[in-house]
């Protein structure tokens, strides 16, 4: 089974500055799916970016970047020019691409992101 | 993206009783998953729910606690039955669509006194 891990429980970034949140994983699989996702207080989980692992190309959304370390199982989320917007729980997230799993997401146990004036 | 309606957003519920969650979404979906978040914890999936069939639980889960119901490609249904103190938590509902991946319901906040 798949496993994701965040062995950043909070981090803490000054507005404008940049960020980047940890994330690794297990699997034994060549080609899935790997996300973000942010949890701000309204608990609602929005997605941040996704990443194919047959894309050797880094994904970018504006201010978000990924590091995909396939080899390593590396999957970092860089977040530029931070802003109290950013501020939320981050879940990094793993989806295989054989469709007898059922295409489920399996969740790191996240990593809260503070935001500083 | 799917647009998800879930309800209720929130509810305290007697112990003993049960509560059942509903998600509509704005558009045709094959499977619906629903996930469970403990307080300061992540996501867990419960289960997947397909239309026409019965729906397939994850380990440590069961029918006769989380019963679901399908009954069309657009809605699903969560009951949280019989419930404990332990229930406490955020359930959310969550369907993926091709090229979008995937959406969450904004989460039905269950507190059980």
């Amino acid at each position: 089974a798949q496993t994701v891990t965040q062995s950043q429980p909070e981090m803490s970034v000054q507005e404008a500055e940049t960020v980047t949140l940890s994330c690794t994983y297990d699997t034994s699989e060549s080609d899935y799916y790997l996300f973000w996702y942010k949890q701000p207080p309204s608990r609602q989980m929005i997605l941040v970016i996704r990443q194919e692992a047959y894309k050797q190309q880094n994904a970018t959304e504006n201010r978000f970047s990924v590091n995909f370390q396939k080899a390593a199982k590396s999957f970092s989320l860089k977040i530029s020019d931070s802003q109290l917007g950013d501020a939320a729980m981050y879940f990094c997230a793993y989806r295989s691409v054989n469709t007898g799993t059922a295409s489920k997401l399996t969740f790191g146990t996240g990593t809260r992101l503070q935001v500083t004036l | 993206s799917a647009v998800i309606s879930q309800k209720p957003s929130r509810d305290i519920c007697q112990r003993g009783t049960s509560l059942t969650i509903q998600c509509q979404v704005d558009s045709q979906v094959t499977m619906m998953f629903w996930y469970r978040q403990q307080p300061g914890q992540s996501l867990t999936l419960i289960a997947t729910a397909n239309q026409g069939s019965e729906a397939t639980y994850e380990s440590g889960f069961v029918i006769d606690k989380f019963p679901i119901s399908r009954p069309n490609l657009t809605f699903s249904t969560l009951t949280v039955s019989n419930m404990s103190p332990e229930d406490s938590s955020i359930y959310l509902c969550s369907v993926e669509r091709v090229n979008y991946g995937y959406t969450f319901g904004s989460g039905t906040r269950l507190t059980v006194v």
